[in-house]
C-alpha cells in the first residue's frame, strides 16, 4: 500500500463548477497535510496546509481533514480554466514530506 | 522577498559522471529538503538539512549526498550517474518542521 494515494485522474470539470480532489494517506502519527500545485514543466506551488480536524478555507479553496478515516480533501469552487494542473498531496509524518502522484485537473472553458 | 534558488536550471550529462546541485533557500529559513520527481509521479524525499545537521534521508543509494553551509545554502552531489538519475530535482526550503516552499528545480537529464 501507498503512504500517500490519489486519483490520477484526470479530473475534468467545467468552468464554475467546484472541483474535489481526495487524498488517503496510511501512517496514523502524521501530522500536517499540505497541498500543492504543480502546472506541467512547473515546480509545486504550496496552495493549502491542514493540521487539525475540521475545515480550513482559503478563498476559493477548502481543505478537509479527517484524522480517524486518513483522509484530507481539497475543494476549488468556482473553478477557472487557470486552475487546470497537478495537485500533489504531501504528509508530513516524520520529518520527510511524503507525496502522492498527484491528480490532474482540467478545467473545461 | 526572493523565493527559493537553484543552479542549474538545466543540466545533461553521460553515465559514470558527477553532478553538484545547488540551493539557496528564501531568507529566514533555516531547512532545506531536496526531492526527486520523475515525469508522472510526486517528489520523492531525498535528503532534510537543518542548521547544518542532516535530519533525514529519504531511500536514494549512497551515491547521493548533500550539505548545508553556514549561510545555510545547500548542495546535493550524485555520483556514478545513471540513465535512471534523469529527472527534476527540487529544493525546498521551511522554517523549521513546517510548510515547505519549493525552488523552480534543476532538470538532469543523463545520457
Amino acid at each position: 500500500q501507498k503512504e500517500v494515494e490519489q486519483n490520477s485522474g484526470p479530473l475534468s470539470v467545467p468552468e464554475g463548477a467546484i472541483a474535489s480532489l481526495n487524498c488517503t494517506y496510511s501512517d496514523r502519527g502524521s501530522q500536517s497535510f499540505f497541498w500543492y500545485r504543480q502546472y506541467s514543466g512547473k515546480s509545486p506551488e504550496l496552495i493549502m496546509f491542514i493540521y487539525s480536524n475540521g475545515d480550513k478555507e482559503d478563498g476559493r479553496f477548502t481543505a478537509q481533514l479527517n484524522k480517524a478515516s486518513q483522509y484530507v480533501s481539497l475543494l476549488i469552487r468556482d473553478s477557472q480554466p487557470s486552475d487546470s494542473a497537478t495537485y500533489l498531496c504531501a504528509v508530513y509524518p516524520a520529518r520527510q514530506l511524503t507525496f502522492g502522484s498527484g491528480t490532474q485537473l482540467t478545467v473545461l472553458p | 522577498d526572493a523565493g527559493v534558488t537553484q543552479s542549474p536550471t538545466h543540466l545533461i550529462k553521460t553515465r559514470g559522471q558527477h553532478v553538484t546541485l545547488r540551493c539557496s533557500p528564501i531568507s529566514g529559513h533555516k531547512s532545506v529538503s531536496w526531492y526527486q520527481q520523475v515525469l508522472g509521479q510526486g517528489p520523492q524525499f531525498i535528503f532534510q538539512y537543518y542548521e547544518k545537521e542532516e535530519r533525514g534521508r529519504g531511500n536514494f543509494p549512497d551515491r547521493f549526498s548533500a550539505r548545508q553551509f553556514p549561510n545555510y545554502s545547500s548542495e546535493l552531489n550524485v555520483n556514478a550517474l545513471l540513465l535512471g538519475d534523469s529527472a527534476l530535482y527540487l529544493c525546498a526550503s521551511s522554517r523549521a518542521d513546517n510548510e515547505q516552499f519549493f525552488g523552480p528545480g534543476t532538470r538532469l537529464t543523463v545520457l
